[in-house]
């Protein structure tokens, strides 16, 4: 099993500029989440879904999209990038108990 | 909603020695408690979790502590190694509530000195 996997790893964007972060799962779990993470800091919640067609905004969701037509896939979307959105970006997926499996990350600058 | 509040930020200790992280939470509907260990360049991967039927579980060298009353739950490590140096995450899952996604603490970054 592949797990929660992540394209791309690294990306560097210009400011204004748009781009889709891939996240695929082959557990078959209904969940899945986009988090990000800023430099020594914790994680925090931008969208997830309960679903295939359902998604839900979490703590941070201004300037991200996010779409969930498959079980398999989550991809998000930065459309107009800022400086503040240079993070790491970790995608998750979770079945019915709970436990959380993480992608390696895609590491975001935008300069 | 759901807070956990998580602490130390930061912990030294000797090879060898014992570290404990506690965190609280204020959802006293929460009921899973999950703990999560990051490495350099890494994804958070579980490395025990803890429902609230139980207060404690054991896994080799780690364990959790749960007090429902006190709304705390606490990650114990013994005999440390250099390999558990990392960062870790509690959290907290108000599922009582609905699809309502886990809450994290803010981290515990770990050293473990040889």
């Amino acid at each position: 099993n592949a797990g929660v996997t992540q394209t791309p790893k690294f990306r560097i964007l210009k400011i204004g500029q748009s781009m889709t972060l891939q996240c695929t799962q082959d557990m078959n779990h209904n969940y899945m989440y986009w988090y990000r993470q800023d430099p020594g800091m914790g994680l925090k919640l931008i969208y997830y879904s309960v679903g295939a067609g359902i998604t839900d905004k979490g703590e941070v969701p201004n300037g991200y999209n996010v779409s969930r037509s498959t079980t398999e896939d989550f991809p998000l979307r930065l459309e107009l990038a800022a400086p503040s959105q240079t993070s790491v970006y970790f995608c998750a997926s979770s079945g019915s108990n709970e436990k959380l499996f993480f992608g390696s990350g895609t590491q975001l600058s935008v300069l | 909603g759901e807070n956990v509040e998580q602490h130390p930020s930061t912990l030294s200790v000797q090879e060898g020695d014992s570290a404990v992280i506690k965190c609280t939470y204020s959802d006293s509907a929460s009921n899973y408690f999950p703990w999560y260990k990051q490495e350099l360049g890494k994804g958070p991967q579980l490395i025990i979790d803890i429902r609230s039927n139980v207060g404690e579980k054991k896994d080799q060298r780690i364990a959790v502590t749960l007090n429902k009353t006190a709304k705390h739950f606490s990650l114990h490590i013994t005999e440390t190694q250099p390999e558990d140096s990392a960062v870790y995450f509690c959290a907290a899952s108000p599922r009582n509530s609905g699809n309502t996604p886990l809450v994290f603490g803010k981290g515990t970054r770990l050293s473990v000195i040889a």
